[in-house]
């Protein structure tokens, strides 16, 4: 049992450029998440998927997009990278109301 | 929405207890979580409060819950280097629908040998 995983585990971009993070569960989870953590900020929430198909926006997602095609995959793209968007990328899932399972974590540099 | 306040650093000598404080706003949170963070890693759930109860005791962890206050704090008794780590309060809502859950700042734990 993996649990979360995500790919890559760092990067670096010049601004400008795309990409896109994958994250994986094999939890039979519902709920996906895509959070961000900044020094000093915590965690914030950039998008979330409550089933297969659906996306919604958290508190940041602006410069950002997401999909979920399978219910056990969980996609956050960059369409034009900025440095703004340098940060410590978390995946995690979860059943409804349940307790979040995270990913280790991807981190992302733009310079 | 929900406003979740920790403190940022708290530095302890090993075999101290830490406490670690957290505020939040919403008084409909039914479970109250606490996650740690160690370094290089996501977050792992460390322990959790129902919102009936007043104390939880789980080894070196003991959380109290002070509803009227909407206080949460989380002591770690003989604390040890392999402590050291990101806590995070996570208070989270009711059933039904989905409410997102607010993560605090995260009070980074130091423990000094």
């Amino acid at each position: 049992n993996a649990g979360v995983t995500q790919t890559p585990k760092f990067r670096v971009l010049k601004t400008g450029q795309s990409m896109t993070l994958l994250c994986a569960q094999d939890m039979n989870h519902e709920y996906m998440y895509w959070y961000r953590q900044d020094p000093g900020m915590g965690l914030r929430l950039i998008h979330y998927s409550v089933g297969e198909g659906t996306t919604a926006k958290g508190e940041v997602p602006d410069g950002y997009n997401v999909s979920r095609l399978k219910k056990q995959n969980f996609l956050l793209g960059l369409e034009s990278a900025a440095p703004s968007q340098t940060s410590v990328y978390f995946c995690a899932s979860s059943y409804p109301d349940k307790v979040l399972y995270f990913g280790p974590g991807t981190r992302l540099t733009v310079t | 929405g929900e406003d979740v306040e920790q403190s940022l650093f708290l530095s302890v000598r090993e075999g101290d207890s830490s406490v670690i404080n957290c505020t939040y706003t919403d008084s409909s949170s039914t479970y109250l979580y606490w996650y740690k963070q160690e370094p290089g890693a996501g977050l792992q759930l460390l322990t959790y409060i129902f919102s009936n109860m007043d104390m939880k005791q789980d080894q070196r962890l003991t959380v109290l819950l002070n509803k009227k206050d909407k206080h949460l704090s989380l002591r770690i008794a003989d604390t040890q280097t392999g402590d050291s780590a990101i806590y995070f309060c996570a208070p989270t809502p009711p059933p039904g629908g989905y409410q997102k859950v607010t993560f605090g700042t995260g009070t980074k734990l130091q423990v000094i040998p």
